[in-house]
């Protein structure tokens, strides 16, 4: 099946700094998400983003689906943005069926 | 509020018992997915269901199981609980643009002693 690879897996980050965050996938893909799970638990849908580019705040996110690859940018971090980020894509295999990657744990220090 | 309702938050049983986890996605919605997310592990996908008919399956154990009834809500039973299945439940939704993109519930966090 497809693989989902995200990188870094563990990010520290002044408050105020910049990241970027890897989302590689295995195989051509439906779709794509970037998902943050707070500390609390609660798994908060970012970008639907199956190819190009869109911004929402400090956030943006990029899929060049023909690389298979997704970038998560976040720009002058906050302390709440803290908590692990995920990919999720669809394989489209039997219907969908979305895969998250292991995620990208940020802790963002004040 | 992702419109996705999970009931219950929590949930403590003990080993060899059956517990029942409910989902009622958000209006307009046909698809329903379960996801397991243990300690300071990824999501894994445990099974979908679409319009009442099961659509995809991932790993999910024989002795866990679901259904998607008439008015949508869906339902995760897990039986003969074992300490491992301690774990943070999700359900999605999705569908009113078939695109696939998913809206968790809040979880359910399922404790074996």
């Amino acid at each position: 099946g497809i693989q989902v690879e995200q990188s870094p897996p563990d990010l520290i980050l002044q408050e105020g700094a910049n990241s970027t965050l890897r989302c590689n996938f295995s195989d051509s893909v439906n779709n794509l998400q970037w998902f943050h799970q707070n500390p609390w638990g609660q798994l908060i849908n970012l970008f639907y983003i199956p190819s190009g580019t869109k911004q929402n705040g400090r956030l943006s996110a990029t899929t060049v689906a023909t690389e298979r690859y997704s970038l998560l940018y976040i720009s002058s971090s906050q302390t709440t943005d803290s908590g692990v980020y995920f990919c999720a894509v669809d394989s489209g295999a039997g219907g969908f069926k979305t895969i998250f990657g292991a995620g990208t744990r940020l802790f963002v220090k004040a | 509020d992702s419109g996705v309702t999970q009931t219950p938050k929590h949930l403590i049983t003990a080993t060899g018992q059956r517990v029942t986890l409910r989902c009622s996605p958000r209006s307009g919605d046909l698809s329903v997915y379960w996801y397991q997310q243990s300690l300071d592990q990824g999501l894994q996908f445990l099974i979908q269901y679409y319009n009442g008919e099961e659509r995809a399956k991932g790993n999910i154990l024989e002795r866990f199981s679901a259904q998607q009834f008439p008015d949508l809500h869906s339902e995760l039973n897990l039986s003969s609980l074992e300490l491992g299945d301690s774990a943070l439940y999700f359900c999605a939704s999705s569908g009113r643009a078939n695109t696939g993109e998913l809206f968790f519930g809040e979880g359910s966090r399922l404790t074996v002693l």
